[in-house]
């Protein structure tokens, strides 16, 4: 059972658009919500990640909006870039007595064209 | 280089082989985790070792083993292989604590190794 609900699977976005992919969880202990970017042929990489009492949390282009209420988070790409083209996966963090587990969603493929 | 290395990069094998995949945490991570990417599951968290000891299990398959040496290494052994084992396996390292701490768990991962099954 996925424990992290992520869409679109895929997104094409023009240079200078915005793009935004959205993530849903149903667990509510999860505590941390991390973004990463994976590039062809690399591991994923941490972008940005945000805490369920902060509703946004902003770093350069990229921002994370988080509605606790509607378990509902979403990572926007302002003034997207060909460069930005990557897979990117929301994450849900459980913190257990014993250590963590992190759930990804299956990730969205972004395209940015030129 | 995220300074988690993992081998080998590309592995061929036939259905019922095991094969072995093997990490490196980058240094002074004491945490390393597991994750199967295949297309239609995404990534898949498998298992996480702290300091040796196994911490927490995710969607592994009992033909699937690992274990954390005392020098932070793991290895990751697949057994029993069948075709919908192929993927790529990432192995992840984070300074980790032993409990708690929202927020303390930022994983780096390696490039992967990918597994073909034939």
């Amino acid at each position: 059972q996925q424990q992290v609900k992520q869409s679109p699977q895929s997104l094409i976005v023009q240079k200078g658009g915005i793009s935004i992919i959205n993530c849903a969880y149903e667990n509510t202990a999860f505590d941390y919500f991390p973004w990463y970017q994976q590039f062809p042929g690399k591991g994923p990489a941490l972008l940005i990640a945000i805490r369920p009492d902060v509703s946004e949390k902003k770093e350069g282009r990229f921002t994370i909006s988080f509605n606790k209420s509607a378990k509902q988070f979403s990572l926007h790409i302002m003034d997207s870039q060909p460069g930005d083209s990557a897979t990117y996966f929301c994450a849900a963090q459980l913190t257990l007595a014993s250590g963590y587990a992190l759930n990804f969603g299956k990730g969205t493929s972004l395209l940015v064209t030129p | 280089d995220s300074g988690v290395t993992q081998t080998p990069k590309h592995l061929i094998t036939a259905t019922g082989q095991r094969v072995t995949l093997r990490c490196s945490p980058r240094s002074g991570d004491l945490s390393v985790y597991w994750y199967q990417q295949s297309l239609d599951q995404g990534l898949q968290f498998l298992i996480q070792y702290y300091n040796g000891e196994e911490r927490a299990k995710g969607n592994i398959l009992e033909r699937f083993s690992a274990q954390q040496f005392p020098d932070l290494h793991s290895e990751l052994n697949l057994s029993s292989l069948e075709l919908g084992d192929s993927a790529l396996y990432f192995c992840a390292s984070s300074v980790g604590r032993a409990s708690g701490g929202v927020g303390a768990n930022v994983l780096t991962f390696g490039a992967g190794s990918r597994l073909t099954v034939l």
